[in-house]
């Protein structure tokens, strides 16, 4: 049980096009999901907390306005890049978490790469 | 912030016991800690956790010194498909806590 997928696996866009990112808990329902970035020989760095119904909250020093996150329903939360960049070429991971205290489920990952 | 300390890698020879260490020193009473590993171009997978007790599941062991400041994840016997970079991550007790990740170990299981 908790699996955690992501969709794309990868995908390759254009510089200042936009891309979506989709997050699903397969199994259960998860208030809350996150969003990480990891660059390569990097750890995962937090990007955001998303909590179902409301607005996300970001880390600092995440651009809020560039990482637009929805968290629509209890099984899907959504990851858009806005106006990709090269820099913004990365792995992106969502995990979830559906109970208090309990750990977060990690989704394969998706590599985005803006050429 | 990750509140966590490792050694950037580590070797082991296969069937043998990996010890992986952890670093905690500020850790607070209400803090857990979780252990992940990360296969290569995979996310992370769970692997155990605990308080201030030890723990044992099918996959791992976790021994937390009494003061609570380190911590010690035991695969009892590796196998190459153990090779991964290992996470231990400091997360508050209750609530949807963040997990901030350290830098991990990476652990080199050989022939």
């Amino acid at each position: 049980g908790a699996v955690v997928s992501q969709h794309p696996s990868w995908v390759i866009c254009k510089s200042g096009t936009s891309v979506k990112i989709e997050c699903r808990s397969l199994d259960f329902q998860a208030t809350t999901m996150f969003w990480y970035r990891q660059f390569p020989k990097q750890s995962l760095m937090l990007m955001a907390t998303s909590n179902e119904g409301s607005k996300a909250t970001y880390e600092q020093g995440v651009e809020k306005d560039k990482f637009l996150i929805n968290h629509a329903s209890l099984t899907l939360s959504t990851l858009t890049v806005t106006s990709a960049h090269p820099e913004d070429s990365s792995f992106y991971i969502c995990s979830a978490a559906y109970s208090d205290g309990g750990e977060q489920y990690f989704g394969p990952g998706t590599r985005l790469t803006v050429t | 912030d990750a509140k966590t300390t490792q050694p950037p890698s580590m070797d082991c020879a296969e069937g043998r016991a990996a010890n992986l260490p952890c670093n905690h020193s500020t850790i607070s009473g209400n803090e857990y800690v979780y252990w992940y590993r990360q296969i290569h171009s995979q996310g992370p997978q769970y692997i155990i956790h605990g308080l201030k007790n030890n723990e044992t599941n099918e996959m791992a062991s976790l021994i937390i010194t009494e003061d609570r400041k380190s911590s010690t994840l035991i695969l009892p016997h590796a196998t190459l498909r153990d090779t991964a970079v290992y996470y231990c991550i400091v997360r508050s007790r209750g609530g949807f806590n963040k997990f901030y990740f350290g830098s991990g170990t990476k652990l080199n299981v050989k022939p």
